[in-house]
């Protein structure tokens, strides 16, 4: 039982570049979430899907997109990479949209120059 | 308005002592749910605790429970007996019901001194 798992870890792009970050969990989870987070300050949710087939925008969801075509994965994808994008972005899922225990996977660190 | 507010960015606790982290919360919803996570410097998220709005009794998970307060809408982490391996970031959240979306505040920079 893996939990969440993201990849990649560590990601250096440059400006203008664009490029998924891959986020699977074998828990048969129905709801999964995208978050960043930026030095000092808590997650902020930027895109989330209760089901296959089913996305929808958080917080912050703009130059970002995402797709839930089974219910292991939800790719986020970056479309033109900027350095305001530079954070730690955190996958995460749980059994329903209620769950009150929610995985993370461990981050991934991404820089844009 | 900010809806969760953590109003301590840093303590400093002597190890074994016990040691509360504030976590103030601001909804019109009726149902939501409490989440406490720890984040130590290797940046994983920890879940620790959870209390749902109608939960009558203050949720306890081992050393940690929560202090729910729910007229003061207030969410404060206590943890007992402190360890150097507390050290860490500590992160309230608030789900609605209304829109299951997860709100998180600044967070707490816990540090135990030995």
């Amino acid at each position: 039982n893996a939990g969440v798992t993201q990849t990649p870890k560590f990601q250096v792009l440059k400006t203008g570049q664009s490029m998924t970050l891959q986020c699977a969990q074998d828990m048969n989870h129905e709801y999964m979430s995208w978050y960043r987070q930026d030095p000092g300050m808590g997650l902020r949710l930027i895109h989330y899907s209760v089901g296959a087939g089913i996305t929808d925008q958080g917080e912050v969801p703009n130059g970002y997109n995402v797709s839930r075509s089974t219910t292991e994965d939800f790719p986020l994808r970056l479309l033109s990479a900027a350095p305001s994008q530079t954070s730690v972005y955190f996958c995460a899922s749980s059994y329903t949209n209620t769950g009150n225990t929610i995985y993370f996977g461990e981050g991934s660190w991404l820089t844009v120059v | 308005a900010q809806k969760i507010t953590q109003t301590q960015p840093g303590m400093f606790v002597q190890e074994k002592e016990a040691v509360t982290l504030d976590c103030t919360y601001d909804t019109s919803d009726q149902s939501y749910g409490l989440f406490w996570y720890k984040q130590p410097s290797s940046g994983e998220m920890i879940f620790l605790i959870y209390q749902g709005s109608y939960d009558e009794q203050n949720a306890t998970e081992g050393r940690y429970s929560l202090n729910f307060q729910k007229a003061r809408k207030s969410a404060n982490l206590v943890i007992s007996a402190s360890q150097l391996g507390d050290s860490a970031m500590y992160f309230c959240a608030m789900r609605e019901d209304s829109n299951y979306q997860l709100i998180w505040g600044a967070g707490t920079k816990l540090i135990i001194k030995p």
